[in-house]
Formats: structure tokens, C-alpha cells, sequence
């Protein structure tokens, strides 16, 4: 089964705080993704990554960067933690193709 | 993506079959139907796939039509573990619009 694992389920942070979010998929997949869900909102892709070192933008990239320095893991950095970016956090993965993404549990993150 | 038109909310008794509608009227030939379900405060969990062929696996069976314009997510057994928000997705499989859009699914009931 594939195994997609987020570093905490939930997170409180700080307004201005650094916030690193972490993501370890154990299938080898090529690609990985961030996205945020919020009610009325639906899923909403921050960045992907197709490869090691490689990133895009998703549809709502703005006060987010982030990290794939190996295979396995995607990490999401939030570079000064607003209150608006208060949400659930889902990391998913898949290999190319038509293949399926598989997601992790979410991390919900409250910025105060 | 073609855009998908599933109820808002069904219910279905313990151990009967499930049928979970799904319109996707738009589809392209080279979309894929895609199923996925999303119990309160977990990560949406993949269910299964198709092109244009029925689908078969362990949790569900995947009925599409011939002229590919709408699907039925089919869960044999309900059990009230079933209980979730389940979401038809329709995409492109290849290219580098590899974004999942969730749109507002149809919340599943089983009861005892």
C-alpha cells in the first residue's frame, strides 16, 4: 500500500513565524503535491514537484516556497505564517501518467 | 478538466450496494474518471479509475457509460465505515495539468 506520511496532524504556530511542513512518501513516485482545503474552497494546489529539485506553481503559490531535495520527501515552507493560511494542509504523491495521487492525513495548521 | 455533477447527499442501508452517481457530460476521449472519498479530518482516500472500460477492485466497481457521459461508483456491501464525502474527478492523465479539482461530492449515509 502506498504511505504517505505528514509530519504532524495538527500545528500552531505564530503570525510572522517560519512554518515548515514535512512529507515523506515511501512509493517512489515521481511526482508530489501540496495542497490546502478549506470549507466552500475545495482542494486548492499550492506547488508540485515532478522530480528532485523540480517544482511549478500551483494555483495559489503567494506566501508559500517549497523544498525536494530527495525523492522521497516535499516539504512546504511557509515564510511568514499569516493568520489567512490558517487551514488543512494535504501532501499527496503518484507516479506519472494517469496514475492516481495518494494522499497523506493532513496537517491542520492554525496561525494565531 | 470537464466539470462533473454528482447529489448532493444519499443514504443507503447497511449491506445493501451503494450507487453513487456521477455526470461528466464534457468529457474528453483522453479524460479519465477518477473516484476518491474523504471521511471528517483524514485526507481524501483514492477508491478507483477508469478511461472508458468497467473497473473492478477491492473496494468498488466503476461502471461508465458507453458514450463515456456519465459513471456510477458502485460499493457492493455498504458498511457504516462507508460513511464519507465522495468526489468523481474527471482529468487529463499526462501533461503537466496534473492538479486533482474536488468539487462538492455527494455525502454517502449509511445507516444501521
Amino acid at each position: 500500500d502506498v504511505k504517505v506520511t505528514q509530519s504532524s496532524r495538527y500545528l500552531v504556530k505564530r503570525t510572522g513565524e517560519k512554518v515548515f511542513l514535512e512529507c515523506v512518501q515511501d512509493m517512489d513516485h515521481e511526482n508530489m503535491f501540496w495542497y490546502r482545503q478549506d470549507p466552500g474552497l475545495g482542494l486548492r494546489l499550492i506547488y508540485f514537484s515532478y522530480d528532485v529539485k523540480m517544482k511549478e506553481k500551483g494555483d495559489i503559490p503567494e506566501g508559500y516556497s517549497v523544498s525536494r531535495e530527495k525523492k522521497e520527501r516535499f516539504s512546504l515552507i511557509l515564510e511568514s505564517a499569516s493568520t489567512n493560511q490558517t487551514s488543512m494542509y494535504l501532501c499527496a504523491s503518484s507516479p506519472p501518467g494517469n496514475q492516481p495521487q495518494h494522499f497523506g492525513d493532513g496537517t491542520r495548521l492554525s496561525i494565531l | 478538466d470537464a466539470k462533473t455533477t454528482q447529489p448532493p447527499s444519499m443514504d443507503c442501508a447497511e449491506g445493501r450496494a451503494a450507487n453513487l452517481p456521477c455526470n461528466h457530460s464534457t468529457i474528453s476521449g483522453n479524460e479519465y474518471v477518477y473516484w476518491y472519498r474523504q471521511i471528517h479530518s483524514q485526507g481524501p482516500q483514492y477508491i478507483i479509475h477508469g478511461l472508458k472500460n468497467n473497473e473492478t477492485n477491492e473496494m468498488a466497481s466503476l461502471i461508465i457509460t458507453e458514450d463515456r457521459k456519465s459513471s456510477t461508483l458502485i460499493l457492493p456491501h455498504a458498511t457504516l465505515r462507508d460513511t464519507a464525502v465522495y468526489y468523481c474527478i474527471v482529468r487529463v492523465g499526462r501533461g503537466s495539468n496534473y492538479k486533482l479539482t474536488f468539487g462538492k461530492g455527494t455525502l454517502l449515509t449509511v445507516n444501521p
